[in-house]
């Protein structure tokens, strides 16, 4: 069964960098039939996809936050992180990880999450 | 982007009864050199993670009760659950996956009545 567990800080005051890190159990991020994936969901609202990385490193990010949003892959420990710089109180929510299905090359959907982290951001 | 709009906002259901959730894309989300949507529905419910429902529009996911099924093509999709059970509360999201960003519709919220 694959678990994808995720940490990080959690308060944050702004212009700091976030930085989370999702490890996977039950499964590799080397495989080629994946990619790995970031969805945040501010509190009471709806779901906002980051970005995702393969083990090439490879990523596609959301243009709306592509100049802050930096992932990357760690084939040797088995995990993948996010770095999102110049925080703000806009930018408080639930980060979820995710591992993404490519069944045609492409980044598809989602079929397993991490359990999410609040990251507050507060002056 | 492509906008995802789901209706209702929220419905409530009576125990055994049909609910049905509307998602509707801004553009086509149809494929036609392989003749698929590339639209999933998720489910949350309070304090969890998303959970994978339906892919490719009406293809369940492995472990999903088969009164959750999905339908629609193009722009028009919906979500059924054919009997409502306590354990179905919860918001379910559609997701489109044609094109990046991927997006979520707002979600819809449904209860019992």
């Amino acid at each position: 069964q694959v678990q994808l567990q995720q940490w990080g800080a959690g308060l944050l005051k702004p212009s700091e960098t976030l930085s989370l890190t999702c490890a996977v159990s039950g499964g590799s991020v080397s495989s080629s039939n994946y990619y790995w994936g970031w969805i945040r969901q501010p509190p009471g609202k709806g779901l906002e996809w980051l970005g995702e990385i393969n083990q090439y490193g490879l990523t596609n990010y959301n243009p709306s936050l592509k100049s802050r949003v930096t992932m990357s892959v760690d084939t040797s420990k088995n995990h993948f992180s996010l770095n999102l710089s110049s925080v703000t109180a806009a930018d408080t929510a639930v980060y979820y990880c995710a591992r993404v299905v490519v069944p045609f090359g492409e980044a598809y959907y989602f079929d397993y999450w991490g359990q999410g982290a609040l990251v507050a951001v507060s002056s | 982007d492509i906008v995802m709009t789901q209706s209702p906002d929220s419905l409530a259901v009576s125990l055994g009864e049909r609910a049905t959730v509307n998602c509707k894309s801004s553009q086509s989300v149809f494929y036609s050199s392989n003749n698929k949507n590339y639209l999933a529905w998720y489910q949350q419910k309070p304090g969890q993670p998303p959970k994978l429902l339906i892919y490719w529009a009406s293809t369940r996911e492995s472990g999903v009760p088969d009164r959750f099924s999905g339908s629609g093509s193009g722009t028009d999709f919906t979500l059924t659950i054919s009997s409502l059970q306590a354990e179905d509360v919860a918001v379910y999201y559609c997701q489109q996956y044609y094109s990046t960003p991927k997006t979520f519709g707002q979600g819809t919220k449904v209860d019992i009545k």
